[in-house]
């Protein structure tokens, strides 16, 4: 069964431009996370979906960050406009359902560098 | 505000002999503790996970103590192999929230 799956895993973009991640989570999975993971520190939820539904983004940075999750299966994350501090390790997550027992299954990350 | 902490950035053991990898919690609120272990640009992947209401869980060479009076959790492994070599997050979570606030990590070094 393939993992979650994420693109691009790598961008380097200058501050101010937009940026992009999509992620497709695990076949099934209704619980789609991203979270952000700076140097040295552990992940940070950024929002959560329950199927098409945004349930949790209280940590997203509104005024520059969007999320969306198109019928309920693959999202993407935009930034516009990056900034320096966005430097970071984009995690997409997946897990069958919401519950604190329900194992949320990673992807490999998308590493931002903004110059 | 770092409510799960992992003090010990780093840890290095000889191959065979036990790893102990800790944590600290603050909320009193959490009652559902996670292990995941993450290899160089891979995802972090679950390793093992304890209920507030077990104060030890076992899964082959894994094991995790939780003692909720002192908020402690640790991970041990015996033995310890050289494919243990990664970074280890530490995780807790509350039923009200169900949200994943994870520590800083700790990386692990297994020498052969």
């Amino acid at each position: 069964e393939a993992g979650v799956v994420q693109s691009p895993r790598y961008k380097i973009i200058e501050k101010k431009q937009p940026v992009a991640f999509w992620c497709n989570p695990i076949s099934g999975h209704n619980t789609l996370y991203w979270y952000r993971q700076n140097l040295g520190q552990g992940p940070e939820l950024l929002i959560r979906y329950e199927n098409e539904e945004a349930v949790d983004d209280s940590q997203l940075p509104k005024d520059r960050f969007s999320a969306e999750r198109l019928k309920g299966v693959d999202s993407t994350l935009k930034i516009q406009p990056a900034e320096l501090g966005d430097s970071a390790v984009y995690l997409c997550a997946s897990s069958l359902s919401w519950g604190i027992t329900d194992t949320q299954y990673f992807g490999p990350g998308t590493r931002l560098t903004v110059l | 505000d770092q409510q799960v902490k992992q003090n010990s950035p780093s840890l290095s053991v000889q191959e065979g002999r036990i790893s102990i990898l800790n944590c600290d919690y603050t909320n009193s609120m959490f009652d559902y503790f996670l292990w995941y272990k993450k290899y160089p640009a891979e995802g972090p992947t679950f390793l093992i996970s304890i209920s507030s209401i077990k104060d030890k869980n076992e899964d082959g060479r894994f094991t995790v103590f939780l003692n909720k009076s002192a908020k402690h959790l640790s991970l041990h492994i015996v033995p310890s192999q050289p494919g243990d070599s990664a970074v280890y997050f530490c995780a807790a979570s509350d039923s009200n929230t169900g949200k994943l606030i994870f520590g800083q990590g700790t990386t692990l070094q297994v020498k052969p």
